[in-house]
């Protein structure tokens, strides 16, 4: 059965502090990682997709990247605006799995 | 475009009610999703729509039903509802199954 980690489950952070969220994943065949963010409230609003490990993608302040086991999304320098609940999944054929979260405070 | 829209956005039910929830997406994807939030859980499928005319289960379907109406809309039912189904629904679509799902703003359902 697919299994989805993410750590930690809650990340305080000052504005401008720089840190990682972290995804681990167990699949059969990884067929494709996903970042979603989720506000309070709202549904998840899709952020990036990686394939195969080595990759990694940037958006802003986001920064992900891709290993056989696990998945990293840096936030650097993070603002007021990054506070959020940040989703990981993960897809085996068609189905995603995912993670619980990792919910992110940033204070100014 | 409005993307994926969900009505309603809340809703509260009494045990044994029954309620329709429906998802309507203006992107012309294929497959259409259901989901329930937990807290501390990860999102879990109930059901999905491959394409119009199809629809299978997902990891928790039991006490729900659904109808893909079209191409667009994708409805859950819950016949009976219990209080173990107090929980956020998303949909979501997606240009095929598999491919990057977009989600909709959710219904926050309590059933007493």
């Amino acid at each position: 059965e697919d299994q989805v980690t993410q750590s930690p489950e809650a990340l305080r952070l000052q504005e401008g502090e720089s840190s990682s969220l972290n995804c681990s994943y167990t699949v059969s065949g990884l067929r494709g990682l996903f970042w979603y963010r989720q506000d309070p409230g709202k549904g998840p609003e899709f952020l990036f997709t990686l394939y195969s490990a080595g990759e990694e993608k940037e958006k802003e302040r986001l920064k992900a990247t891709l290993t056989k086991k696990e998945s990293f999304l840096h936030i650097t320098a993070p603002k007021p605006e990054d506070s959020a609940t940040y989703l990981c999944a993960v897809r085996d054929d068609y189905k995603l799995s995912f993670g619980a979260g990792t919910t992110v405070t940033v204070r100014a | 475009n409005a993307g994926v829209t969900q009505t309603p956005k809340f809703q509260v039910l009494k045990t044994g009610q029954s309620m329709t929830l429906q998802c309507a997406q203006d992107m012309n994807h294929n497959s259409m999703y259901w989901y329930r939030q937990d807290p501390g859980m990860g999102l879990r499928l109930i059901y999905y729509s491959a394409s119009e005319g199809t629809t299978d289960k997902g990891e928790v379907p039991n006490g729900y039903n659904v109808s893909r109406l079209n191409k667009r809309e994708f409805s859950l039912r819950l016949e009976s509802a219990a209080p173990s189904q107090t929980s956020v629904y998303f949909c979501a679509s997606s240009d095929w199954l598999g491919a990057t799902q977009y989600f909709g703003p959710g219904t926050r359902l309590l059933v007493l």
